[in-house]
């Protein structure tokens, strides 16, 4: 069975500032990633996805990941945060080839300084 | 194109009582999924549809919960009887096709049994 482990459960990040948020997954075969953001209030917006191909995909609203198989990872990262990415970030692995449902991670909540 | 669309927005009911959930996915998506987030357990997967048939329901609660997909339009999760624990957001999502696509979220149903 496929799992996701997101061990930052909060990240506090100044404005302007880098951001790296952990995920490391439990997958046997080739995984398809996926990471999504959640506003309170909200459902769950793609930010980004990998199925195959090159190991560093770009997404929406500046984010970017890279997969790492040797380290069972795919980390987000943005160069410069704002403010309106404070939010909740989930991990996410399909299985089946891509056929069945997503397994999440615990999230992880972003807070931004000022 | 509207998105996926999810009915009651929220709802507060006594224990005891039955509840149903609908979902309209995006038009022509043939996999619908419905999920439960709480603080405690995350994004949980009760069940998914492809093509209108249950795939894998492994993730229900119990017997209190039922699913319904009788049209590639159409979905409901009814819970009969309702307790305080199913208290959650249920997500409604659906998908192009059963392989590797992109999973759209619609905003969630906000259940609270008092």
């Amino acid at each position: 069975a496929q799992s996701v482990t997101q061990p930052d459960i909060h990240i506090t990040v100044s404005e302007g500032a880098s951001l790296e948020l952990r995920c490391n997954y439990s997958y046997g075969a080739t995984p398809y990633l996926f990471w999504y953001v959640q506003s309170p209030g909200q459902g769950l917006q793609l930010l980004l996805k990998y199925f195959s191909g090159d190991t560093l995909v770009q997404g929406i609203k500046g984010f970017e990941a890279e997969f790492k198989r040797s380290q069972s990872s795919f980390n987000l990262r943005k160069p410069s945060v704002h403010w309106s990415d404070a939010a909740e970030y989930f991990c996410a692995v399909c299985g089946g080839g891509g056929a069945d449902g997503l397994t999440f991670g615990k999230g992880t909540h972003l807070i931004i300084q000022p | 194109d509207a998105g996926v669309i999810q009915s009651p927005r929220h709802e507060v009911t006594e224990m005891g009582q039955e509840v149903t959930l609908r979902c309209k996915p995006i038009s022509g998506h043939n996999s619908l999924f419905w999920y439960r987030q709480t603080m405690m357990r995350g994004l949980e997967l009760l069940i998914y549809f492809n093509n209108n048939v249950p795939i894998d329901d492994s993730g229900m609660p119990e017997d209190r919960f039922s699913a319904k997909m009788p049209n590639a339009s159409f979905s409901t999760l009814k819970i009969q009887p309702s307790e305080p624990r199913d208290s959650a957001v249920y997500f409604c999502a659906s998908r192009t096709s059963p392989s590797g696509n992109t999973i759209y979220f619609g905003e969630g149903s906000w259940l609270t049994v008092v």
